[in-house]
């Protein structure tokens, strides 16, 4: 069964240091999205893609963070600086379209845990 | 603004019980439903997920959920628990801002005891 990989699954990093998470979804999927959730929440959308625009940022902080598509498949979700408030799980999700119903079909990857120290 | 809320932290159950975990939203049109499950250290898992129709929907693992527009709900039910159920299960809606999106609860972490 395909899945969305990520890479690393565990990252420690002291605040202001820059790290990078990449996430390879499952082939095929135009729709990629990068999530953010802290310990005791529910994820929260940072940014979507459709193919490799940006079609949703808007909760992304861009003053620090960034994320590309450059080729529509894998993608980079990059911190820099790292602040201390930014360990959370970080998780990639992929699906077949933007559009509903398929917005709910999304698939996860297992994760990126980050520990700002 | 459209949110979803579980108002349960954590729910523990004995093994062989049953289960219920609650879910109420707020979204002006009909919505589009969805319960996840997360087991710990990994991603997300699609349990079930409701649009229209029939309002009581079956989803994998024998978890099924029922939409009640009137109370705002659509809560997750299972007949008897397994152990390996215990996990971390969100409900999530649906939504179209900029495109669509999932909109999560905080989650209902669940234990089983033996």
């Amino acid at each position: 069964e395909a899945e969305v990989a990520q890479s690393p699954r565990y990252k420690i990093t002291e605040k202001s240091q820059a790290v990078a998470f990449w996430c390879d979804p499952i082939s095929g999927h135009a729709t990629l999205y990068w999530y953010r959730q802290i310990l005791g929440q529910g994820p929260e959308l940072l940014v979507q893609f459709q193919d490799e625009s940006v079609v949703d940022d808007s909760q992304l902080p861009k003053d620090r963070f960034s994320a590309e598509r450059l080729k529509g498949v894998d993608s980079t979700l990059k911190i820099q600086p790292a602040e201390l408030g930014d360990s959370a799980m970080y998780l990639c999700a992929s699906s077949l379209t933007a559009g509903a119903p398929a917005v709910g079909t999304q698939y996860f990857g297992p994760g990126t845990r980050l520990l700002v120290l | 603004a459209q949110s979803v809320t579980q108002p349960d932290i954590h729910i523990t159950v004995s093994e062989g019980a049953s289960l219920e975990l609650r879910c109420n939203y707020s979204y002006g049109a009909t919505p589009y439903l969805f319960w996840y499950v997360q087991s710990p250290g990994q991603g997300l898992q699609l349990l079930l997920k409701y649009f229209s129709g029939d309002t009581l929907v079956q989803g994998i693992k024998g978890f099924e959920a029922e939409f009640k527009r009137s109370q705002s709900s659509f809560n997750l039910r299972k007949p008897s628990v397994h152990w390996s159920d215990a996990a971390e299960y969100f409900c999530a809606v649906g939504r179209m801002d900029s495109s669509y999106k999932l909109i999560f609860g905080s989650g209902t972490r669940l234990l089983v005891r033996p």
